[in-house]
């Protein structure tokens, strides 16, 4: 089914280690976005690429990479994880210009730092 | 800054009851506004889509309505079943492209 793939779609990592989260977008969408999902803070956007080759940060940028690397694909990279990154990640992706599309996400990513 | 406020953030209903769900934002300069659904440990899934210019959406029992210049919409389940029992999320969009920006939800459970 055409839609937003990310994987893995859960993860433990030490304090410290690195990871990159995977995500794939079928739809030839050209906006690509990395959320965070916290309970009690609801959802957060982490960075957003709006066309292939750019990328923006978002509310909450810090301790974050992201890599637009084709039209498809929009990686999300945790340098030195640490427990504040403790979270449910979620990738979305829209078509840009046209009012009559909205966004799709993916299943998410569970992401734990001990 | 674009704010986007969900009330109640509970509700809890017998079965058959019809839902009422409010959503509210602060600039009224929006693009897009859309409603997600999301179950327990899943993600998000789009329900409706209004458009700046549009009044209303419906789907099935699902219908949504947009007052650009009072900064609300409202969803309306009707029939409501115990499958409804999810959390509902609005969002809106300033500009084509642009981010999304998350009311914190509405958690319902409907009671069979």
């Amino acid at each position: 089914n055409a839609g937003v793939t990310q994987t893995p779609k859960f993860q433990v990592l030490k304090t410290g280690q690195s990871m990159t989260l995977q995500c794939a977008q079928d739809m030839n969408h050209n906006s690509m976005y990395w959320y965070r999902q916290d309970p009690g803070m609801g959802l957060r956007l982490i960075y957003y690429s709006a066309s292939e080759g750019t990328t923006d940060k978002g509310e909450v940028p810090n301790g974050y990479n992201v890599s637009r690397l084709n039209k498809r694909e929009f990686s999300l990279r945790l340098e030195s994880a640490a427990p504040s990154q403790t979270s449910v990640y979620f990738c979305a992706s829209s078509v840009t210009g046209s009012s009559g599309y909205g966004y799709t996400f993916g299943s998410g990513t569970r992401l734990t730092v001990v | 800054k674009q704010e986007v406020t969900q009330i109640p953030a509970a509700l809890s209903v017998p079965e058959g009851e019809n839902l009422v769900l409010n959503c509210s934002f602060t600039d009224s300069a929006i693009y897009n506004l859309q409603w997600f659904r999301q179950d327990p440990g899943k993600g998000l899934t789009s329900l409706l889509l209004i458009q700046s210019s549009q009044r209303e959406q419906t789907s099935g029992r699902l219908n949504a309505s947009l007052d650009k210049s009072s900064g609300r919409s409202t969803l309306y389940i009707a029939a409501s079943q115990p499958g409804d029992s999810a959390t509902y999320l609005c969002a809106v969009i300033k500009a084509a492209g642009n981010k999304l920006t998350f009311g914190g939800g509405t958690r319902v459970l409907v009671k069979p």
